[in-house]
């Protein structure tokens, strides 16, 4: 079946250093992958999508490359801001799988000023 | 655009009593509504799905009879937790699909509910 893998947190990062944060996944079909944020207290906030191989997808200073061959779509940023604090969920929408979205264990990143 | 919100986003009550958590589309039109579950520092677990105008299709393991979900409208889904227990307290939120457009889920800012 589908499912999404994260590395396992807490990330904590000093201001202005770069930031990856790992997602791999497991799909029978094509999906499209996505990076959700979550601020405390809130719901989740879209932060970008790739629906294809090759696909990058970037907002606010991150990225994230749709990777097929390794099953990949890691999120980096090169230099990441105390507000930049908050989990993040890597997630993916098979269309074998009515696009429902099946969302990894979720990465909480600290920075610190 | 495409903003969902919840009501309430807390909300505490006595065990042995039900709870309703709105859901609504405010700028679009939500053919399907989902609904997840989120408890302390975990992902999110998906409910249930509701489609305007049918019965909510549930994951395996959540009960439908305690999780009543209704999707009257285009714009507004119900999840009522019935007769509601310390365990159920937890963040739900829901998500909606707009209409035409089937990949892309807007979430709702959740809602607290704490069962004592």
């Amino acid at each position: 079946g589908n499912s999404v893998t994260q590395m396992e947190g807490p990330v904590t990062l000093s201001e202005e250093a770069f930031l990856t944060i790992n997602c791999t996944y497991t799909a029978t079909g094509y999906p499209s992958l996505f990076w959700y944020v979550q601020y405390p207290g809130e719901g989740l906030q879209l932060l970008l999508k790739a629906t294809k191989a090759d696909d990058k997808g970037s907002n606010k200073g991150f990225e994230a490359t749709y990777r097929k061959e390794t099953t990949s779509f890691h999120l980096e940023k090169g230099s990441v801001q105390v507000s930049d604090s908050a989990v993040y969920f890597c997630a993916l929408s098979d269309p074998d799988s009515s696009y429902k979205l099946i969302f990894g264990s979720g990465t909480r990143l600290l920075v610190r000023p | 655009g495409a903003v969902v919100s919840q009501h309430p986003s807390r909300v505490i009550c006595k065990s042995g009593t039900s709870v309703k958590i709105e859901c609504r589309s405010l700028d679009f039109q939500a053919t399907t509504m989902f609904w997840y579950r989120q408890f302390p520092k975990q992902s999110l677990m998906l409910m249930a799905t509701s489609n305007e105008g049918s019965k909510a299709t549930y994951e395996q393991g959540v009960e439908k009879d305690k999780f009543l979900i209704n999707h009257a409208s285009l714009t507004l889904s119900t999840l009522t937790v019935t007769s509601a227990h310390p365990e159920d307290s937890s963040f739900y939120i829901c998500s909606a699909r707009i209409a035409g457009v089937s990949y892309e889920q807007y979430f709702g800012p959740g809602t607290r509910l704490t069962v004592t």
